[in-house]
């Protein structure tokens, strides 16, 4: 597609359930980011990855939060027994340029938003 | 470590009125600076950004100067349009890929005609 393109839109959960959030980037990105958006703040950053790798989880809120993009395209964001401080929209980003170049534009999907009841 | 602080909202303007959201950073190096906007229901989109001191951004009628002496980025517009009406996030990202972007907590922009 064109655009960076999240799904689902929406997604509500019973704490204590997992849930899975997806993300496919615009078609050749190498660099592609997770952010977590809590109602009323800025996005923070979660995780990064070039291609397949991930190279820093630093923003990861605890071990429950899991990313893979194990391809090099799409990307899926995990989260484990939800609690209800993980209510937030999730935004993915992807942007052409990887680590040691200099093309940084990123663009940003819609968003999940995630409620844990 | 690096951050960003921005006006808190809502600004509540007349259409055609001048805006100003003002933004300030905290960061080591030289970082690239942005604006984006969130209309209601849409994605973040970049407005306008400055890779270096003195550079100014500009889209839709907006501008903003990066100034390194007074670390600030302020996002200015002469007249206001009711589409206008959005959240508007200032950011700062280190210069390289791979880096990611730190943003304010936003503010929220109503336009009235």
């Amino acid at each position: 597609g064109a655009g960076v393109s999240q799904s689902p839109r929406y997604k509500v959960a019973k704490r204590g359930q997992d849930v899975a959030l997806r993300c496919d980037p615009i078609s050749g990105h190498v660099s592609l980011f997770w952010y977590q958006q809590a109602l009323g703040q800025g996005p923070e950053f979660l995780t990064y990855f070039q291609n397949e790798a991930q190279l820093d989880k630093s923003g990861l809120p605890s071990d429950r939060f899991f990313a893979e993009r194990p391809e090099g395209s799409v990307s899926t964001l995990k989260i484990q027994r939800t609690q209800q401080e993980d209510s937030a929209v999730y935004l993915c980003a992807s942007s052409l340029g990887g680590v040691g170049e200099t093309n940084t534009e990123a663009f940003f999907g819609q968003g999940t938003r995630l409620t844990v009841v | 470590g690096n951050s960003v602080t921005q006006m808190e909202g809502p600004v509540t303007l007349s259409e055609e009125a001048f805006l100003t959201i003002n933004c300030t950073y905290t960061a080591t190096g030289y970082p690239s600076l942005f604006w984006y906007v969130q209309y209601p229901g849409e994605g973040l989109q970049l407005l306008l950004k400055a890779t270096k001191a003195d550079d100014k951004g500009s889209n839709k009628g907006f501008e903003a100067t990066y100034r390194k002496e007074t670390t600030s980025f302020h996002l200015e517009k002469g007249s206001v349009q009711v589409s206008d009406s959005a959240v508007y996030f200032c950011a700062l990202k280190g210069r390289q890929a791979g880096t990611a972007l730190i943003f304010g907590k936003g503010t929220t922009l109503s336009v009235s005609s």
